[in-house]
């Protein structure tokens, strides 16, 4: 599985959008983009996954680059309860596995 | 649809004992994926159970094991605690199809003394 780079951590103004970026340079054609985040203590949340083209779901929007070697997660309208830990991961497409590897992911703390 | 549940949700042990976690997964769903979350480690995957047969291994001592049972409920055994096993303890569950979405449940958090 490809290995994904993320900021650290990001601050975001409560009611503005947050874009969180992943670099997944090494990333695969049958690999897909999927992004979970954690809020404190609590298991990790699915948010969204693509492969090439831009999704978007209630939650957020999944922007991939063309050559796929980076992508963002946007959430519109930051509210203080996104505040969490955003991991972005590569996964093969048709792997059957229930194996996630998690990096150390983004840290956004969404301020009032 | 009721999410993935944990039992118990919090658990204080002491070292050289053994510990089971249960995990029951969504209705419906055949994969149940365990992971081990520390402050320093991160989230790592422990194993993967399918339709009661272990389909992934992560690279875990001996010491911690796990079955399915045929309703797809998972427990996952830690035996012979160390200090370093304290740690929240993750399970997420899928259809176990190609590419399925994996859920998460509360976790159950473990602490060796």
């Amino acid at each position: 599985d490809a290995k994904t780079t993320q900021p650290t951590s990001m601050d975001c103004a409560e009611g503005r959008a947050a874009n969180l970026p992943c670099n997944h340079s090494t990333i695969s054609g049958n690999e897909y983009v999927y992004w979970y985040r954690q809020i404190h203590s609590q298991g990790p949340q699915y948010i969204i996954h693509g492969l090439k083209n831009n999704e978007t779901n209630e939650m957020a929007s999944l922007i991939i680059t063309e050559d796929r070697k980076s992508s963002t997660l946007i959430l519109p309208h930051a509210t203080l309860r996104d505040t969490a830990v955003y991991y972005c991961i590569v996964r093969v497409a048709g792997s059957n596995t229930g194996k996630l590897i998690f990096g150390q992911g983004t840290t956004l703390q969404v301020k009032p | 649809k009721a999410g993935v549940t944990q039992t118990p949700r919090y658990l204080i042990k002491t070292r050289g004992q053994q510990v089971t976690l249960s995990c029951s997964p969504i209705s419906g769903h055949r994969s149940v994926s365990w992971y081990q979350q520390t402050p320093g480690q991160g989230l790592q995957f422990l194993f993967e159970y399918f339709s009661e047969t272990q389909r992934n291994k992560g690279n875990f001592p001996g010491r911690f094991s796990g079955r399915q049972f045929s309703n797809s409920r998972s427990e996952m055994n830690v035996s012979t605690l160390e200090l370093g096993d304290s740690a929240l303890y993750l399970c997420a569950s899928s259809l176990g199809g190609t590419q399925e979405t994996q859920y998460f449940g509360p976790g159950t958090r473990l602490l060796v003394l």
